[in-house]
């Protein structure tokens, strides 16, 4: 089945303490990227990639790091998670051509930071 | 920076109702404009993707139109059912490659 997974799907963590949210699509998509969800203000764009190896920031990357060192995985890394980073965490999918192709969206990822 | 407006947030209709739901942007430098379906809790079905060269679009009781030079698109939604209850999104993708998002049309069909 084609899909875009992430884990893990629920996470509460404290300020401070590293953590990484994980990605993976088994589309053969070249385009992946973050996005957060928050109450009011939407899904914005966090950084994308459009291959492997390259990656470019979204609108509101401050506090996050992405790398992509397989087509297949784009993994999150909240170096030292804040309580405003508690959102609603989605990635997504894409062939890299930009007129005719979809994104496609895993399930998200609930993250609290206390 | 494009801005991705949606309207109206909410939305309450009885069921078998035609309804329209609207989306504008602020540049029309897009490649592609893309309506998502999102119900509580989960995350975004594709329902239709428009190319920037397009009018518009069709799929079953949905049909999505795109006026590039007035930065509009509607969403139609023909004889509504209880199960299209949920929040629809609209996206463009821009030429920097960038997505944008509006802030969703909140709907509600009453059996």
């Amino acid at each position: 089945e084609a899909q875009v997974t992430q884990n893990p799907r629920y996470l509460i963590t404290v300020t401070g303490k590293k953590l990484t949210v994980t990605c993976s699509q088994n589309m053969n998509h070249e385009y992946m990227s973050w996005y957060r969800q928050d109450p009011g203000l939407g899904l914005r764009q966090i950084y994308y990639s459009m291959n492997v190896e390259v990656t470019d920031k979204g609108d509101v990357p401050e506090g996050y790091k992405v790398s992509r060192k397989e087509k297949r995985n784009f993994p999150l890394i909240l170096e030292s998670p804040s309580p405003n980073q508690t959102s609603l965490y989605f990635c997504a999918s894409g062939q890299r051509e930009t007129t005719y192709n979809e994104q496609f969206f895993g399930p998200g990822t609930r993250l609290t930071v206390l | 920076k494009q801005e991705v407006t949606q309207i109206p947030a909410a939305l309450s209709v009885p069921e078998g109702e035609n309804l329209v739901l609207n989306c504008s942007f602020t540049d029309s430098a897009i490649y592609n404009l893309q309506w998502f379906r999102q119900d509580p809790g989960k995350g975004l079905t594709s329902l239709l993707l428009i190319q920037s060269s397009q009018r518009e679009q069709t799929s079953g009781r949905l049909n999505a139109s795109l006026d590039k030079s007035s930065g509009r698109s509607t969403l139609y939604i023909a004889a509504s059912q209880p199960g299209d209850s949920a929040t629809y999104l609209c996206a463009v993708r821009d030429t920097g490659n960038q997505f944008y998002f509006g802030t969703g049309t909140s709907l509600t069909v009453i059996p």
